[in-house]
């Protein structure tokens, strides 16, 4: 079983709709969570950075971690053509645990926004 | 800054043949990743450095692969003899890390094609 799980898709909205995107981890030592965009043959881009559980909200993005369930998500509201893009989850482990600094990534999510 | 540096931005080469990736990161950056990334297996962890040292290297797949850092401002992924399999875009990272928790930034990655 992977550390980190998230559902590759892909994943196709109307313009405008909510997108909720989702990964899932087994390694109770993750406290940081981020969320990277990657277009096309692009490197990825950090979009989100959350520490511990809670939301975090930036602009038509939020992020949400729930550490009981092992589970985070991104939210993006009003969605744009824009926004089409591989959505990857990434995570690491607490300052002076194990592994400390290891980025583990999820599989990525394909989202397309149809205008 | 310029951000993390990576050369070549594509490489093809005959099968057997050594391959070696460049990479240059971000100034007072600590940690260096490099990173393969294909469809089917999303973006895996090949090895990691800690102020230049490896801390691990459990993700490089075979003998065939190394990676060095002699210094802060420069790593290499090294792959010889390559294989076709060994097809993928390699991407290197870094951040800098205090309390815990990582913002890495990705180079632009080198996509590399073994014939």
């Amino acid at each position: 079983q992977k550390e980190v799980e998230q559902d590759p898709g892909p994943l196709s909205v109307p313009e405008g709709a909510i997108v909720s995107l989702n990964c899932t981890y087994s390694n109770s030592a993750f406290q940081y969570f981020m969320w990277y965009r990657q277009y096309s043959r692009k490197g990825p881009e950090l979009l989100m950075y959350t520490y511990s559980s809670g939301n975090k909200e930036d602009g038509r993005f939020t992020a949400q971690v729930d550490k009981s369930s092992k589970y985070i998500s991104l939210f993006i509201r009003d969605s744009q053509p824009s926004d089409s893009a591989t959505y990857l989850c990434a995570m690491t482990a607490a300052h002076g645990s194990g592994n400390t600094g290891k980025l583990i990534f999820g599989q990525g999510t394909t989202l397309q926004v149809k205008p | 800054d310029a951000g993390v540096i990576q050369s070549p931005r594509h490489e093809v080469t005959e099968m057997g043949q050594e391959v070696t990736l460049r990479c240059k990161p971000i100034s007072g950056h600590d940690y260096l990743f490099w990173y393969r990334q294909t469809m089917m297996r999303g973006l895996e962890l090949l090895i990691y450095f800690n102020n230049n040292v490896p801390i691990d290297d459990s993700g490089m797949p075979e003998d065939r692969f190394s990676a060095k850092m002699p210094n802060a401002s420069f790593s290499t992924l090294k792959i010889q003899p390559s294989e076709p399999r060994d097809s993928a875009v390699y991407f290197c990272a870094s951040s800098f890390q205090r309390q815990g928790g990582s913002k890495a930034f990705f180079g632009q990655g080198t996509r590399l094609t073994v014939v």
